[in-house]
């Protein structure tokens, strides 16, 4: 059975202060590991694909990245709206659709 | 315009009552998800489609169907409603890599 685990809950930081997600993953043949982003009451917004073991993708003060186990989405120097929950997804090559984590709520302090 | 709508947007509704919530796309997407979201639960996947005939239930079907009256519509029915049944309803895209792209959401409550 596909699994997705994703650590801490819940992050709290000051703004500024560097951090990372991380996400566990237990898939048969990785077809594919997605990050979102999901603002309180809205639909989660797509940041991320990483298809292979070392790949990196950056979108502003966001970086992810991806090892045979496990993903990270690194912060640097965050600011306040970049508080949101953040969800990792992944696609195994047996199933039809994505296993969830049930995602970080990363609050960042003024 | 967004790309995937959905219809409505908040909706409360009586317990037995039948409901339906409706989604569209433009993104030219073959494949559709219906979602729900429960705080601590996660998303939880209800239903699936591939295509117009290809329809499979997804991890929480049981008292949900759905119809996938296009290629870009794909709308999702609670028969009788029950109070359990309140959540926020999502409806998902993707092509073949997977990618999913989620609509607004619909906020539903169930008395």
């Amino acid at each position: 059975e596909d699994q997705v685990t994703q650590s801490p809950e819940a992050l709290r930081l000051q703004e500024g202060e560097s951090s990372s997600l991380n996400c566990s993953y237990t898939v048969s043949g990785l077809r594919g590991l997605f990050w979102y982003r999901q603002d309180p009451g809205k639909g989660p917004e797509f940041l991320f694909t990483l298809y292979s073991a070392g790949e990196e993708k950056e979108k502003e003060r966001l970086k992810a990245t991806l090892t045979k186990k496990e993903s990270f989405l690194h912060i640097t120097a965050p600011k306040p709206e970049d508080s949101a929950t953040y969800l990792c997804a992944a696609a195994s090559g047996s199933a039809r659709q994505l296993t969830f984590g049930s995602g970080t709520q990363l609050t960042v302090l003024p | 315009d967004a790309d995937v709508t959905q219809t409505p947007r908040n909706r409360i509704t009586k317990t037995g009552k039948r409901i339906m919530l409706e989604c569209s796309q433009t993104k030219g997407h073959d494949r559709m998800y219906w979602y729900r979201q429960d705080p601590g639960l996660g998303l939880r996947l209800i239903y699936y489609s591939f295509d117009v005939k290809d329809i499979n239930k997804g991890e929480i079907s049981d008292g949900y169907s759905v119809s996938r009256q296009a290629q870009a519509k794909f709308s999702l029915s609670l028969e009788s409603a029950i109070p359990n049944q309140t959540a926020l309803y999502f409806c998902a895209t993707s092509d073949s890599t997977y990618e999913q792209y989620f609509g607004p959401g619909t906020r539903l409550t169930v008395t």
